[in-house]
């Protein structure tokens, strides 16, 4: 199994409070990725990194920033909680961006998000 | 229209039967497919890339049909561990974009 350890891996928390997901990876992949996955809409990309200090925004980024300060880190932050952002968040890695078949995408075990 | 779509299923056959799905996609410049496998609460594995000659591994089978824009998943001899759900990924040189899964039950 891929190095990836995310925490915490189940938070209940209130409307309007900020909180942050971390993601830590041992495999020194360059590539690091934030998905959140909700019945009937898949997994949908949040943000992602292509280095440190280097990051993008994805599908459904607003309400949320990351940072990337070190390889191994990956962080996500939602600035003020929402009831529509309760959901599994799953961090990836991926070696480089490059689309040959062995390029693949392993995945974190997930953070489990509840705003109440 | 989704740029990768999948029946959602369930899927619920008998242990010992073959299953396939199938999972299209609206790119045609995608470049590279993947099937997943995620287990109830529990993240997405890789189970196998899909090779443009198709490629087999055990009871498993991908197929690439580029013309049609699909690829396909074939599961011979099914057990009761392969119920889960399964993920197509699609990538193209700008994004990689997951299926929302096929259920799949086996029963006994």
């Amino acid at each position: 199994d891929a190095g990836i350890t995310q925490s915490p891996r189940h938070k209940v928390t209130e409307t309007g409070t900020p909180v942050t997901l971390r993601c830590h990876q041992t495999e020194n992949h360059r590539y690091m990725y934030w998905y959140r996955q909700d019945p009937g809409h898949g997994l949908r990309l949040i943000h992602y990194s292509y280095g440190v200090k280097d990051t993008d925004k994805g599908e459904v980024s607003d309400g949320y920033s990351v940072s990337r300060s070190k390889t191994e880190d990956f962080l996500l932050t939602l600035e003020s909680a929402t009831s529509s952002q309760t959901s599994v968040y799953f961090c990836a890695i991926s070696e480089s961006d490059r689309t040959y078949s062995g390029n693949t995408i392993y995945f974190g075990e997930g953070s489990w998000l509840t705003v109440v | 229209r989704k740029e990768v779509e999948q029946d959602p299923g369930p899927f619920n056959v008998p242990e010992g039967a073959t299953v396939a799905f199938n999972c299209t996609y609206s790119n045609s410049a995608s470049q590279s497919f993947f099937w997943y496998r995620q287990d109830c609460r529990k993240e997405p594995k890789l189970l196998m890339s899909v090779y443009s000659s198709g490629n087999e591994d055990g009871r498993f089978t991908a197929q690439l049909n580029r013309a049609s824009q699909y690829i396909s998943l074939l599961i011979r001899d099914s057990k009761l561990s392969d119920s889960a759900t399964y993920l197509c990924v699609v990538k193209s040189a700008s994004k990689i974009i997951f299926g929302s899964g096929t259920r799949l039950s086996i029963r006994p």
